[in-house]
C-alpha cells in the first residue's frame, strides 16, 4: 500500500505560531491530499496536490511536494486554537486512499 | 447539501447479534469505503467499491461484510460481532477512489460487549 507516514507524532504551539507538518511515502504517486480530524469526527478534505506540482496554497495552508525525496509538508500560518486537530497525508496512486496514524497538533491559547 | 450520512451514530450490542451500520451519500460518487479507527492504529480501511456491484477487501476485512447494490448506499455489516470489532467507524465517498479528495461521514461510534 502507498500509506503516508506523518511526523512528528505530536506537536504542540501557542497560538499565533506557525505549524509544520511532513509527510513521507514509498511508492510513486499521482497526487498527495491531506486531511484534518477534529475528535471522534470524521475525516475533512483540506488540499489535494498532484504530482506535478511543487506547491499549492489554501487559506493559511500552504502544501509542498518534493516528488523526488518522497515527502510532503503542510504549513498552517498563525494558527489558532481551532485548528488543534489531527492531521493526515494520504498519497495516492493506483489504489484508494491508505491513511495513517496522523499528527496530533494542539494550539494553546 | 453533500454529504455522506451514517447510521446509528452510536451503537452497544452484545456478542454475536448480527448488525448493519448503514452510509448512503448524495454526491453521486462511484467510490465508496469503510474505515475503523482505533487508539493507537490510526485508520484502517476495511473493504472499499469502485463502483455498483464491485467490492474489494482494504487491510481488515475479517468479520466484515458489505454490498453495492446501488450508487448511494454501502452499508457494512457484522455478522457476528466480537468485543474486538468496538471501534469508531468511518464510512467515505469520493468521485472516483484515486483523483479526487473523499467525504467521510460522522462516524459510527461501536461497543460489543
Amino acid at each position: 500500500s502507498q500509506q503516508g507516514e506523518e511526523d512528528p507524532q505530536a506537536l504542540s504551539i501557542q497560538e499565533g505560531e506557525n505549524a509544520t507538518m511532513n509527510c513521507s511515502y514509498k511508492t510513486s504517486i499521482n497526487n498527495l491530499q491531506w486531511y484534518r480530524q477534529n475528535s471522534g469526527r470524521g475525516l475533512v478534505h483540506l488540499i489535494l496536490i498532484r504530482s506535478n506540482e511543487r506547491e499549492k496554497h489554501s487559506g493559511r495552508l500552504r502544501v509542498t511536494l518534493d516528488t523526488s525525496k518522497k515527502s510532503s509538508s503542510l504549513l498552517i500560518t498563525a494558527s489558532r486554537a481551532a485548528d488543534t486537530a489531527s492531521y493526515f497525508c494520504a498519497p495516492s496512486g493506483n489504489t484508494p486512499l491508505v491513511f495513517g496514524k496522523g499528527t496530533r497538533l494542539s494550539v494553546i491559547a | 447539501e453533500a454529504q455522506v450520512t451514517q447510521n446509528p451514530r452510536y451503537l452497544i450490542t452484545v456478542t454475536g447479534k448480527k448488525l448493519t451500520v448503514t452510509c448512503s451519500q448524495n454526491m453521486n460518487h462511484e467510490y465508496m469505503s469503510w474505515y475503523r479507527q482505533d487508539p493507537g492504529l490510526g485508520l484502517r480501511q476495511i473493504y472499499y467499491s469502485m463502483n455498483v456491484e464491485v467490492t474489494d477487501k482494504g487491510d481488515v476485512p475479517e468479520g466484515y461484510k458489505v454490498s453495492r447494490k446501488e450508487k448511494r448506499n454501502f452499508p457494512l455489516i457484522l455478522e457476528s460481532p466480537s468485543p474486538n470489532q468496538t471501534s469508531l467507524y468511518f464510512c467515505a465517498s469520493s468521485l472516483s477512489g484515486l483523483d479526487y479528495g473523499y467525504t467521510f461521514g460522522s462516524g459510527t461510534r461501536l461497543t460489543v460487549v
